[in-house]
């Protein structure tokens, strides 16, 4: 059974400061991995995808590594900024549909 | 696109009673899923479904919980009767039919019973 764990269950960093989210899962065989960000009292929101043949992905000051062998992923955020606060949460994709990490609650303070 | 659109957004009610919680898909995407988040546990796959078939529901926790999808464009989770352990959000959502789809989550249902 997959088991997704993610390091540390909470941060908090002053603005400006790069970061970066662990996340690390048991069963390598996964179709990809997904981040996403949570905002209190909302859904969930897809940040990045990546897929089980690629090594990483990146959509503006987010970048995130997978690899597969070692079961880690890590999201790095550059200059983060206050409106980065919230849950960022990692999931896997296998034989079963999404799988879900706790998150890691980021505080970004001014 | 309005999204993953689900309804109510808050529900009170009292151990024993019926509760049916609802959600639009995507139009378009053929996959559904319901999840449960709590403190404890972080997000639990419920159920979902493929092309309004569900396909895998061993994380409905026991009988009392149902779902349906009897089109693509609505589908029900249903509780009864509830009980004050069922509190927690339920998320749906929805994505294209393909492994490699980021998934599009609604606001969830906040569910509250005393």
């Amino acid at each position: 059974k997959q088991e997704v764990t993610q390091i540390p269950a909470a941060l908090s960093v002053p603005e400006g400061e790069n970061l970066v989210l662990n996340c690390s899962f048991t069963d390598s065989a996964i179709y990809n991995l997904q981040w996403f960000r949570q905002d209190p009292g909302k859904g969930l929101t897809s940040l990045l995808l990546i897929q089980s043949s690629q090594r990483e992905q990146t959509s503006g000051r987010l970048n995130a590594s997978l690899d597969k062998s070692s079961g880690r992923s890590t999201l790095y955020i550059a200059a983060s900024q206050p409106g980065d606060s919230a849950t960022y949460l990692c999931a896997v994709r296998g034989n079963t549909p999404l799988v879900f990490g706790k998150g890691t609650r980021l505080s970004v303070i001014a | 696109d309005a999204g993953v659109i689900q309804s109510p957004r808050h529900e009170v009610t009292e151990m024993g009673q019926e509760v049916t919680l609802r959600c639009k898909p995507i139009s378009g995407h053929n996959s559904l899923f319901w999840y449960r988040q709590t403190m404890m546990r972080g997000l639990e796959l419920l159920i979902y479904f493929n092309n309004n078939v569900p396909i895998d529901d061993s994380g409905m926790p026991e009988d009392r919980f149902s779902a349906k999808m009897p089109n693509a464009s609505f589908s029900t989770l249903k509780i009864q009767p509830s009980e004050p352990r069922d509190s927690a959000v339920y998320f749906c959502a929805s994505s294209p039919e393909s492994y490699n789809s980021p998934l599009h989550f609604g606001n969830g249902t906040r569910l509250t019973v005393t």
